[in-house]
């Protein structure tokens, strides 16, 4: 069955330190996102891609990159954590051309920046 | 811009009927989604209404009023399992995006 996964589930870091969280989808869709979700907020989105070679900056993308090399991954990286960056990660994907365009979501990586 | 309000929490009891409201301010978007969220779980897609008007899933209904720029869920004969977090959801066109602008979410509590 197709899916998508995240890696790590859980992660500690201290501030400053460079930290990449994984995002691996087997639906071969093209597109991907990146969300982050804190109490009170919902879902905000950081970075997505389209495809191959092409990312984009959401609504909080300041202090994170992605980059896209293949179809199935989609890593998020955190330039220099900050205890601000602490929050649950998704990952998400969809199939392009229709227009509902159902996102399905990664179970999520818990961050804590201390 | 785009702005999605929703309630901050709901309860009910079991075996009752319980209505999520989503009011928005949005210039224009493709259609209303709902998506699901069980404690440490991942959103999960529930409904979608292109059009204005009813959408049922089982137990599950979903409305969109453009003209009200109103939407909500309807859950029948509600389950404890049916306690989550509910987001609605939209595709913005005038962003060209496909990614979704979400609601704050309700979180929705079913009490025996």
């Amino acid at each position: 069955d197709a899916e998508i996964t995240q890696s790590p589930r859980h992660k500690i870091t201290e501030t400053g330190r460079q930290v990449t969280l994984a995002c691996h989808q087997t639906w071969n869709h093209n597109n991907m996102f990146w969300y982050r979700q804190d109490l009170g907020h919902g879902l905000r989105l950081i970075h997505y891609s389209y495809g191959v070679q092409d990312t984009n900056k959401g609504e909080v993308s300041d202090g994170y990159s992605v980059s896209r090399s293949n179809t199935e991954d989609l890593p998020l990286t955190l330039e220099s954590a900050a205890s601000s960056q602490t929050s649950v990660y998704f990952c998400a994907s969809s199939e392009s051309g229709m227009e509902q365009e159902t996102q399905y979501f990664g179970p999520g990586t818990r961050l804590l920046v201390l | 811009g785009q702005s999605l309000e929703q309630p901050s929490e709901v309860t009910a009891v079991e075996g009752a009927i319980v209505q999520i409201n989503c009011t928005y301010q949005t210039s224009g978007f493709y259609g209303l989604s709902w998506y699901q969220q069980h404690d440490g779980g991942a959103p999960t897609f529930l409904s979608y209404n292109a059009l204005d008007g009813l959408e049922e899933t089982g137990r599950f209904s979903s409305f969109l009023s453009r003209s009200d720029s109103y939407g909500y869920l309807l859950l029948q004969e509600l389950q404890m399992k049916d306690s989550a977090s509910y987001f609605c959801a939209v595709r913005p066109v005038d962003t060209g995006r496909r990614a979704l602008t979400f609601g704050s979410g309700t979180r929705l509590q079913v009490q025996p």
